[in-house]
């Protein structure tokens, strides 16, 4: 299995510039989670999604947020416009409760480190 | 709510030097719980995992034992490596909150030789 792939993996962008972060989740997957991470602040969840519905976005720091599952195989996180204080690496992660013994654990990609200038 | 509460770092140790890093937890329910390991520029590996009370869970030498009494779920090795320098997390997956999985605030290990 590829695992959870994320693009990209580095994005530099201008203040007030939109940002789209992509992420495919492990296939047979009904769980995806969008996470921040900072020095600062750790590991945030923003939102996560059961079977493309989103199921909590209480963590979604502002409209400035926002993001979407149009399918099982693809979300995206968008940031429109972004600032400086959203630099972060941004986690994909992908879970199943189906799959036995490994029922509950998240599978992570490798992270989209954000920089806005 | 649910909370993963971790002691703070950076933990620095001797190679072939005890492990332990401590967690406690808060929820509701019988949630799952995790340490997952976060090696520098990497994303997050799950390191062990136990369901149920009781429960240890293992995997390259480390080891964590699900306390329901104490609520716990410290994670220890006998003998550490250089390898092993990595940020740790501790989490719990809630399925009274729809499935979320919670960290901690991570616990940074360097280990010397």
């Amino acid at each position: 299995d590829a695992g959870v792939i994320q693009s990209p993996r580095h994005e530099v962008t201008e203040m007030g510039q939109e940002v789209t972060l992509r992420c495919k989740p492990i296939s047979g997957h009904d769980y995806l989670f969008w996470y921040r991470q900072t020095m600062m602040r750790g590991l945030e969840l923003l939102i996560y999604f059961n079977n493309n519905v989103p199921i909590d976005d209480s963590g979604m720091p502002e409209d400035r947020f926002s993001a979407k599952m149009p399918n099982a195989s693809f979300s995206t996180l968008k940031i429109q416009p972004s600032e400086p204080r959203d630099s972060a690496v941004y986690f994909c992660a992908s879970s199943s409760v189906q799959q036995g013994s490994r029922a509950g654990e998240l599978f992570f990609g490798e992270g989209s480190r954000l920089t806005v200038l | 709510g649910d909370s993963v509460t971790q002691m703070e770092g950076p933990v620095t140790l001797s190679e072939e030097a005890f492990l332990t890093i401590n967690c406690t937890y808060t929820a509701t329910g019988y949630p799952s719980l995790f340490w997952y390991v976060q090696y520098p520029g990497e994303g997050l590996q799950l390191l062990l995992k136990a369901t149920k009370a009781d429960d240890k869970g293992s995997n390259k030498g480390f080891e964590a034992t699900y306390r329901k009494e104490t609520t716990s779920f410290h994670l220890e090795k006998g003998s550490v490596q250089v390898s092993d320098s990595a940020v740790y997390f501790c989490a719990l997956r809630s399925w009274n909150q729809g499935g979320k999985l919670i960290f901690g605030q991570g616990t940074e290990l360097s280990v010397k030789p």
